[in-house]
């Protein structure tokens, strides 16, 4: 298993600022995901978050707009730039344990509500 | 395209009343499965998981899902649900794509 927190919980901010979201595991992992979560609605894969390359982008998904560093195998940071009121959301973090990721079964992190004004 | 389709967007049930949620996958290859629940202002967390052997799976919480290749389907089931069952459930591929969500609905 693994345990992920998420900082910050929630936030409120100013459409064209941007929120950078940490994502922190408590063990090493291969696999880690950003997704977004609508209210009401199913999660949408944003990206793969990969250590020591560029994350791995879903479509309609732009690393201008949606910045991922992967820094070390248990942290990554996911940036909402320019931010519209379109992008309010829960952005979740997402983990499958171990560093073979072999049975893909994945672990969430709380979340982080964004609201956009 | 590779999709899960979760036909029942609310499922409405009496307590202690059986229950099935319906997934549908569409992967012609070899598949990996799961169910996930997300209880009210909770977060999501694994309900029960398919990877090979018995098309029957057990998972918690009284939950069972049936693996049925030639319907390509893995429905969730359940024979007596409490109001403590109230909440979302997904299904979702190896392949990261999910289904829409099904709200289960507990009637007292």
């Amino acid at each position: 298993s693994a345990v992920i927190s998420q900082k910050p919980s929630r936030d409120i901010c100013q459409r064209g600022t941007s929120l950078t979201i940490q994502c922190q595991v408590d063990s090493q992992v291969t696999m880690m995901f950003w997704y977004r979560q609508q209210p009401g609605q199913s999660l949408t894969l944003i990206a793969t978050a990969n250590q020591g390359s560029e994350a791995t982008y879903e479509s309609g998904f732009v690393i201008d707009k949606f910045p991922i560093s992967r820094p070390n195998l248990t942290f990554s940071t996911l940036t909402v730039s320019n931010m519209s009121p379109e992008d309010s959301s829960i952005y979740l973090c997402s983990v499958v344990p171990g560093l073979a990721g072999g049975s893909r079964e994945q672990f969430f992190g709380p979340g982080t509500r964004l609201t956009v004004l | 395209a590779q999709s899960v389709t979760q036909l029942d967007s609310q499922v409405p049930v009496f307590e202690e009343a059986p229950v099935e949620l319906r997934c549908n996958y569409s992967s012609s290859v070899s598949v990996y499965l799961f169910w996930y629940v997300q209880y009210p202002n909770q977060g999501l967390q694994l309900l029960l998981k398919y990877l090979s052997g018995s098309t029957l799976v057990k998972g918690i919480n009284g939950f069972e899902a049936e693996f049925n290749k030639s319907q390509t389907s893995f429905h969730l089931r359940k024979p007596s649900v409490h109001i403590s069952d109230t909440a979302e459930y997904f299904c979702e591929d190896y392949q990261l794509i999910w289904g829409a969500g099904t709200k289960l609905i507990i009637k007292p």
